[in-house]
């Protein structure tokens, strides 16, 4: 059961402009978000994260978005830099589950001169 | 602080083999989860040790798969008698608290 859903699974973008990364999930038990970037062979890095007792939060060129009632959680990137390009996964955590990660499928990033 | 060590990188094996992999973590995590991510997917979480204790299993590990950590430190992840299905990525990735620290994993190639 895919419980985190990124429905795109590219995006194209010019260096400079807006990146944004969308994300769903189904299970309103998820209290706390998180973002990775992965570049091929290597492991996925984190990027940013969000409790759900937030609706927004933002670390330099990197803001994620957090809508509750949607279960929609959005990355904004801007602005946008070649070495952006990479997978995005987004994940969701239960506060009772250890720790353990729900990822979605990911987001392949591209970013153009 | 060297980072979640994997090894070995890459691994071929023929079908029916058994294969093991090793990661050592960062030293002062003691939570430790192995996920296996496959072409287009993210990864998914098969298994979770708090220092030595397994405390979860996905029921994506089959009776095959195996995973100690002895001591609470490294951990080995075993794949008995190998299918061609069991080709993926095995991630290692540990943490003290939310968020973790990812290895490079190690590819695995069942022919």
């Amino acid at each position: 059961d895919q419980q985190v859903k990124q429905n795109s699974p590219s995006l194209s973008v010019q260096e400079g402009r807006i990146s944004i990364l969308n994300c769903d999930y189904t299970n309103s038990m998820f209290d706390y978000f998180l973002w990775y970037k992965k570049y091929p062979a290597e492991g996925p890095t984190f990027l940013i994260s969000i409790s759900s007792i937030k609706d927004k939060n933002e670390d330099g060129r990197f803001t994620v978005f957090l809508n509750k009632s949607a279960k929609h959680l959005s990355l904004h990137i801007v602005p946008s830099q070649p070495g952006d390009s990479a997978v995005y996964f987004c994940a969701a955590s239960r506060s009772d589950s250890w720790g353990k990660l729900q990822f979605g499928a990911g987001t392949q990033v591209v970013v153009t001169p | 602080d060297t980072g979640v060590s994997q090894n070995p990188r890459h691994k071929i094996t023929k079908r029916g083999q058994n294969v093991t992999f090793r990661c050592d973590p960062i030293s002062e995590h003691n939570r430790l989860y192995w996920y296996r991510q496959t072409l287009g997917q993210g990864p998914e979480f098969l298994t979770y040790f708090q220092n030595e204790a397994q405390l979860e299993k996905s029921r994506l590990l089959s009776d095959r798969f195996s995973a100690e950590r002895p001591k609470g430190s490294f951990s080995t992840l075993e794949i008995q008698r190998t299918e061609q299905g069991d080709s993926a990525m095995y991630l290692c990735a540990t943490s003290k608290s939310i968020g973790y620290t990812f290895g490079s994993g190690t590819r695995l190639t069942v022919v």
